[in-house]
């Protein structure tokens, strides 16, 4: 089945440490996202990747960094440097010609 | 993007048609009306798109009006598995020029709760 997958589903880290959030997809899309959400809020775009080898920061970029190595992959990582990262964060890809967005499971990060 | 604005809550009851209002006063004439949904703890589903002609799929319909200021999602057949939070967001077709307007601007919705 063709989808995007994130794991975990949920994930806890101890505050100060850095943690990458998987996000995979095999539907040939060329740009992936990544989104954050809080409690009773709408998204708000972290950064996004429009092709292999290039990212653009999105709203709230600091305190995260991403890689975009494969066309297939687009991991995020939420540093010691993001000062409340307990969120609901979700990533989403979209076909070239396309305007919606398909969107992953999300990720539920805790810090504690 | 236009701001758009959708209430709270709704109820409907199973069975019967679920008709979701936005109002969207300010949108350009370029700008497209998406609509999508969330179930709790879940990432966004796409339901439907359109620009000033009603719409139809397998999961809604969308009615614009004809200024474009409002529209109404329509779900014919509200089951159990529909209560979602539906987002209505009012953007700009991306094309190959728009690498800067990817961002898809969520407001908080309308619960919508279907009633057994």
């Amino acid at each position: 089945d063709g989808g995007i997958t994130q794991s975990p589903k949920y994930l806890f880290r101890k505050e100060g440490q850095n943690v990458t959030l998987s996000c995979e997809q095999n539907l040939n899309h060329d740009a992936m996202y990544w989104y954050r959400q809080d409690p009773g809020q709408g998204l708000r775009l972290i950064y996004y990747s429009q092709i292999v080898n290039d990212f653009q920061k999105g709203d709230i970029a600091e305190g995260y960094s991403v890689s975009r190595e494969k066309k297939e992959s687009f991991p995020l990582t939420v540093t010691s440097a993001q000062k409340n990262p307990t969120a609901f964060y979700l990533c989403a890809s979209r076909g070239d010609g396309y305007n919606e967005q398909f969107f992953g499971p999300g990720t539920r990060l805790t810090v504690l | 993007d236009a701001k758009t604005t959708q209430p709270p809550s709704m109820d409907c009851a199973e069975g019967r048609a679920a008709n979701l209002p936005c109002n969207h006063s300010t949108i350009s004439g370029n700008e497209y009306v998406y609509w999508y949904r969330q179930i709790h703890s879940q990432g966004p589903q796409y339901i439907i798109h359109g620009l000033k002609n009603n719409e139809t799929n397998e999961m809604a319909s969308l009615i614009i009006t004809e200024d474009r200021k409002s529209s109404t999602l329509i779900l014919p057949h509200a089951t159990l598995r529909d209560t979602a939070v539906y987002y209505c967001i009012v953007r700009v077709a991306l094309l190959i020029s728009n690498f800067g307007n990817e961002k898809l601007t969520f407001g908080t919705g309308t619960r919508l709760t279907i009633i057994p």
